[in-house]
């Protein structure tokens, strides 16, 4: 199976741009589709992207995701920063035998 | 609307047996995934398995192939995570959460938290 390594955390100001990392260990970034949860304090995640870069109804559009075949990496950027960002977000795909992979999550903090 | 509602806390010992659910409604229960989180103290989420209530296909990670079971019962449309001997290492929130498609959640449930404790 494969793994999806996410930065611990990370840190801006509200205004600024912020991008996320998704690297996956084997096997194409491209080959399988990636989500992106945000989870707030003591709350259930939520999905702010799926399918790479497709965002659900309700999610503003300062959220969008991508991916690069050449590091092998999704990412989600967040323009604009607000401080009810802050939360910790966790990238999600799967292999051809539908079993799915969290990354380890990143603490954004919005300060 | 679309919910998901899971049992309440549960404190156990270890060695004890548990059964947790998960009531979907608001949709065709039958006609999507459901699937089983667990996220540990202060740590990240972890997928441990998938069952389509339509035909009972269920897929497990191979952390948790053993050591839970997954099951569904589409007549009352209600999802359960299971364990037959608990430990202090299962002590977690488990969150339930509906599949979007095959491949990601679009609807989470609260959350059952888990303690298991001598």
């Amino acid at each position: 199976n494969f793994m999806l390594t996410q930065p611990h955390s990370v840190s801006e100001s509200p205004g600024k741009t912020v991008t996320i990392s998704c690297t996956r260990s084997s096997g194409s970034i491209a080959s399988n589709y990636v989500q992106w949860y945000q989870q707030r304090p003591g709350s259930s995640p939520t999905t702010v992207i799926y399918e790479d870069n497709q965002r659900p109804s309700g999610v503003p559009d300062r959220f969008s995701g991508s991916i690069d075949s050449s590091s092998n990496s999704a990412s989600l950027t967040i323009s604009g920063l607000k401080t009810e960002d802050e939360a910790d977000y966790y990238c999600q795909s799967y292999d051809s035998s539908n079993y799915w992979v969290f990354g380890g999550g990143t603490k954004l903090t919005v300060l | 609307e679309v919910q998901l509602v899971q049992s309440g806390a549960e404190v156990k010992k270890p060695g004890e047996s548990l059964k947790i659910s998960c009531k979907g409604s608001g949709y065709s229960f039958t006609s999507y995934w459901i699937g089983w989180v667990r996220q540990m103290p202060g740590k990240g989420l972890e997928w441990m398995g998938i069952i389509y209530p339509g035909d009972s296909d269920t897929r497990y990670s191979p952390s948790f192939q053993g050591q839970v079971t997954i099951s569904a019962d589409k007549s009352i449309s209600t999802a359960y995570l299971q364990w037959s001997s608990l430990k202090a290492s299962d002590t977690a929130m488990y969150y339930c959460a509906k599949g979007a498609t095959a491949y990601y959640f679009d609807y989470w449930g609260q959350g059952t938290l888990v303690t298991v404790s001598s």
